[in-house]
């Protein structure tokens, strides 16, 4: 039990365009949803929290307008990047708790590689 | 400003012998540290956590150590074996923090030597 997934696995694009990337709880309902981004060789930043129906809560220096986070369901939330610029590549990765406890345990998507050329 | 440092980049041991991975915190109003473990093209996965009302926790091959004056915990593997070998992350939150935010460390690389 406990399976996050996220799609697409790796992505391609130009500089301009937008990127959505879903994370999906697949066999439990997540009251909490969690977007980190790592750099190579770095530690997983945590970028956005959100909750199912509420707004993302952001972390300092993350602009909300260039990261969209939507949590429509309480097995789904998308990470739109809009307007992506080379310096957005990087390992995008969510992850995802049943409960609101700090203690309970996030399980973690597979990651999304990010490219913008 | 990294708040939890994972020193060493890389570690190999060999097959059998005890793995020590080590991690640092510079933030005293953390209270509950974890281990994930991280295999490529994968997603962490949990291992093992401490609560700072203790100084170990132990779970099969996997024992964590807490040295709240230091700022240290430390993860044992004990007896090693080759599928332990992936990326240690640790990583650490705080009531203060926000209700479930965590701050990982840069990982450490553990190679199981056969």
């Amino acid at each position: 039990g406990a399976v996050v997934s996220q799609h697409p696995s790796w992505v391609i694009c130009k500089s301009g365009t937008s990127v959505k990337i879903e994370c999906r709880s697949l066999d439990f309902q997540a009251t909490t949803m969690f977007w980190y981004r790592q750099f190579p060789k770095q530690s997983l930043m945590l970028m956005a929290t959100s909750n199912e129906g509420s707004k993302a809560t952001y972390e300092q220096g993350v602009e909300k307008d260039k990261f969209l986070i939507n949590h429509a369901s309480l097995t789904l939330s998308t990470l739109t990047v809009t307007s992506a610029h080379p310096e957005d590549s990087s390992f995008y990765i969510c992850s995802a708790t049943r409960g609101a406890d700090r203690t309970d345990t996030q399980y973690f998507g597979p990651g999304t590689r990010l490219t913008v050329l | 400003d990294q708040q939890v440092k994972q020193n060493s980049p890389s570690l190999s041991v060999q097959e059998g012998r005890i793995s020590i991975l080590n991690c640092d915190y510079t933030n005293s109003m953390f209270d509950y540290f974890l281990w994930y473990k991280k295999y490529p093209a994968e997603g962490p996965t949990f291992l093992i956590s401490i609560s700072s009302i203790k100084d170990k926790n132990e779970d099969g091959r996997f024992t964590v150590f807490l040295n709240k004056s230091a700022k240290h915990l430390s993860l044992h593997i004990v007896p090693s074996q080759p599928g332990d070998s992936a990326v240690y992350f640790c990583a650490a939150s705080s009531r203060i923090q926000g209700a479930q935010k965590l701050v990982f460390g840069q990982g450490t690389r553990l190679t199981i030597n056969p």
